[in-house]
C-alpha cells in the first residue's frame, strides 16, 4: 500500500528564513512524488515534480529513497509563500498511476 | 495544462437531501476523478470517472451514495446523497494531463478545479 505522510500541519516561520516542509512515503518499488499548492482562495496546483528536477519559485525537493523522504526546501521564505502544501506519490496500481495524497503542511510566513 | 470549473462553489444543504456538483474542463480528457477533502484530512479519491464505462470507487465509497455520471469526455457529475453531517468537505473535481508517453504513466499531471465547499446541516 502506498502512504504519505506530512507530519506538520502547520509550520510557521518568518520572512527570509529557511523552510523545510517534510514528507516521507512507504511505497515498495519507485514511485514519482509531487509537490502541490493551494494558495487562498485559489485551486489546488501543481508546484513541482521529482522527476522534473527543477526549482520553482525557489522551492526544491530532492527524492532520497534511502530514508523515504521528499522534503520541500526554500532557502529564504517569502511572505507570498503562505499557502497549503501538499506531497503526494504516484506508483502503478492496476495499471494506473492515481496519486495518494499527504494531509497538507499549512505554511504561514510572517512579515 | 487544463482549465476546470465546478459548480456550485459552495452550498449550504439540510440533511438528508442531496447534491449535484458539476464539472467541465476545456479540452477532452480520458481520465477524470473526484476527491474529497475533509477538514484536517487530507485529499481523498472517491472515485475514478471513465467516459463510456462505470465509475470505478475507493474503499469506503459506494456508487448509490456518490453516484457519478460521465457523459463525454469534457463534463462529469458527482451527486452526494442522502446528506448527513459528516458529508460536509471540498469536494474537487481533478482531470489527468497525458504525458509525453501518451498514455497512463508517472509522468502524466493531474490538474484540479477549484473545489465545491459543502455544508450539509
Amino acid at each position: 500500500a502506498q502512504r504519505v505522510t506530512q507530519p506538520e500541519k502547520l509550520l510557521s516561520v518568518f520572512k527570509g528564513a529557511p523552510v523545510e516542509l517534510k514528507c516521507n512515503y512507504s511505497y515498495s518499488g519507485s514511485p514519482e512524488l509531487f509537490w502541490y499548492v493551494q494558495y487562498s482562495r485559489q485551486r489546488l496546483q501543481l508546484l513541482l515534480r521529482h522527476i522534473s528536477r527543477e526549482s520553482i519559485k525557489g522551492f526544491t525537493a530532492d527524492l532520497n529513497k534511502g530514508e523515504t523522504s521528499f522534503h520541500l526546501k526554500k532557502p529564504f521564505a517569502q511572505e507570498e509563500d503562505s499557502a497549503m502544501y501538499y506531497c503526494a506519490l504516484s506508483g502503478p496500481s492496476g495499471g494506473s498511476y492515481i496519486p495518494t495524497f499527504g494531509r497538507g503542511t499549512s505554511l504561514i510566513v510572517h512579515p | 495544462s487544463a482549465v476546470i470549473s465546478q459548480k456550485p462553489s459552495r452550498d449550504i444543504c439540510q440533511r438528508g437531501t442531496s447534491l449535484t456538483i458539476q464539472c467541465q474542463v476545456d479540452s477532452q480528457v480520458t481520465m477524470m476523478f473526484w476527491y474529497r477533502q475533509q477538514p484536517g484530512q487530507s485529499l481523498t479519491l472517491i472515485a475514478t470517472a471513465n467516459q463510456g464505462s462505470e465509475a470505478t470507487y475507493e474503499s469506503g465509497f459506494v456508487i448509490d451514495k456518490f453516484p457519478i455520471s460521465r457523459p463525454n469526455l469534457t463534463f462529469s457529475t458527482l451527486t452526494v446523497s442522502n446528506m448527513s453531517p459528516e458529508d460536509s468537505s471540498i469536494y474537487l473535481c481533478s482531470v489527468e494531463s497525458l504525458g509525453t508517453s501518451g498514455g497512463s504513466s508517472s509522468t502524466d499531471t493531474q490538474y484540479f478545479g477549484p473545489g465545491t465547499r459543502l455544508t450539509v446541516l
